[in-house]
């Protein structure tokens, strides 16, 4: 399963946007790109998922480039309540397999 | 609609007791996976349930652990007899199951903190 790499902490300020990137070099051809995000004392909540180009929810975007070899998370315009930490993952089709592989997260802290 | 709840949020036990935890997976969901995340480390898949089967254990730390899905609905994760590395934080997940070409949006609970005295 490819690996990903992330900043392991990112500080931003109210009504930022904050751009988390994530590489996953070894990307398979039938992986999605999915992050995820915690809140202390909660489970992970999923954000958002592409394969490739651009994807657009209510809470964030996904960028995800040409060779999918990386991937960027944008969080429009951030508030207090967006501090927690995010999960980048790499996680193929059903069919090949259901586990979710975590890596260590970007840990993001948004000040007043 | 009701999320994954978990039981319970905490426990404390000593080194040798047993502790079992629930999970109630989202009505209608046939995956179940349980995952924990030890103190300072990352969150680690422990095992996939489709329905009742077992369809990948390979995080299964060692057979102290026991997890049961009977009838397909919640499922239990024993711990037996307890150690100090077990202590961490316990999720669980579950999704539905999806076509060939769609990918497992899974939907996690608040997690049981288990702490090993």
């Amino acid at each position: 399963l490819a690996k990903t790499t992330q900043p392991i902490s990112m500080d931003s300020y109210e009504g930022q946007e904050v751009n988390i990137t994530c590489s996953h070099n070894n990307i398979a051809t039938n992986d999605y790109i999915t992050w995820y995000q915690q809140f202390p004392s909660q489970g992970p909540r999923f954000i958002i998922q592409g394969y490739k180009t651009k994807v657009t929810n209510e809470v964030a975007s996904l960028f995800i480039p040409a060779d999918r070899k990386s991937s960027t998370l944008s969080l429009p315009r951030v508030s207090l309540s967006d501090t927690a930490v995010y999960y980048c993952l790499v996680a193929p089709v059903y069919n090949q397999g259901g586990k979710l592989i975590f890596g260590q997260g970007t840990e993001l802290s948004v000040k007043p | 609609e009701a999320g994954v709840t978990q039981f319970p949020s905490h426990s404390v036990i000593e080194k040798g007791q047993t502790v079992t935890l629930r999970c109630d997976p989202i009505s209608g969901h046939d995956n179940l996976y349980w995952y924990r995340r030890v103190m300072g480390k990352e969150i680690k898949f422990l095992l996939h349930f489709v329905k009742e089967s077992k369809q990948d254990e390979s995080g299964m730390p060692n057979n102290r652990f026991l997890a049961e899905r009977t009838g397909g609905t919640y499922s239990t994760l024993k711990v037996q007899p307890a150690e100090l590395e077990d202590s961490g934080v316990y999720f669980c997940a579950s999704s539905q199951v999806m076509g060939a070409s769609s990918t497992d949006t899974q939907y996690f609970g608040p997690g049981t903190r288990l702490t090993v005295l």
